[in-house]
């Protein structure tokens, strides 16, 4: 019953490097989101897919990308990476949007 | 202004104790509304949905004041087990934002033998 995993749990960058967060549920789940953490300022969506095919912007959305895969995959990659991406990564699903989400476990990211 | 807005604690209190966590949101497209709850380093996990009506799990109860845009969590006969971040979470019912979740900053409960 594995639910939402994350790849990979950490993660050391150097200032320009490039990486690419997986992650797959497998809930049969419509939605899919990335989320990023740091202290003080709670959870901010990044990138969202509503359904299979489809991405949008979240709140936070420069200096990344995404990829749908398929209904069950869904990735961020960062392509330049910037000591302010450094924080706590968190994918997410949910049956449909509006719905509770599940999360992963998260993708702790340094950028030095 | 933020979609949501709880005030981040710390709330420090005894086993056995009652507490009450509040939230404000400020977009009346809103239409529900969870409480979540994160342990330190872990992710988030919900802890329950808020019906207009209130709702109650447990030792713990929400409500929901729609005219104030209002939330609130209160837990009983507070256990150690407790101690954790409570984030009050809402979605948007219609507009560009359909269906997307904003999530509070989060409340931090101690609970102290």
């Amino acid at each position: 019953n594995a639910g939402v995993t994350q790849t990979p749990k950490f993660q050391v960058l150097k200032t320009g490097q490039s990486m690419t967060l997986q992650c797959a549920q497998d809930m049969n789940h419509n939605s899919m989101y990335w989320y990023r953490q740091d202290p003080g300022m709670g959870l901010r969506l990044i990138y969202y897919s509503a359904s299979e095919g489809t991405t949008d912007k979240g709140e936070v959305p420069n200096g990344y990308n995404v990829s749908r895969l398929n209904k069950r995959e869904f990735s961020l990659r960062l392509e330049s990476a910037a000591p302010s991406q450094t924080s706590v990564y968190f994918c997410a699903s949910s049956q449909h949007q509006g719905y509770g989400y599940t999360f992963g476990s998260g993708t702790r990211l340094t950028v030095v | 202004r933020k979609e949501v807005e709880q005030d981040p604690g710390p709330f420090n209190v005894p086993e056995g104790a009652t507490v009450a966590f509040n939230c404000t949101y400020s977009n009346s497209a809103s239409q529900s509304f969870f409480w979540y709850r994160q342990d330190c380093r872990k992710e988030p996990k919900l802890l329950m949905s808020v019906y207009s009506s209130g709702n109650e799990d447990g030792r713990f109860t929400a409500q929901l004041n729609r005219a104030s845009q209002y939330i609130s969590l209160l837990i009983r006969d507070s256990k150690l087990s407790d101690s954790a971040t409570y984030l009050c979470v809402v979605a948007h019912d219609r507009g560009s934002t359909l269906g997307r979740l904003y999530f509070g900053r989060g409340t931090q409960l101690t609970v102290w033998p």
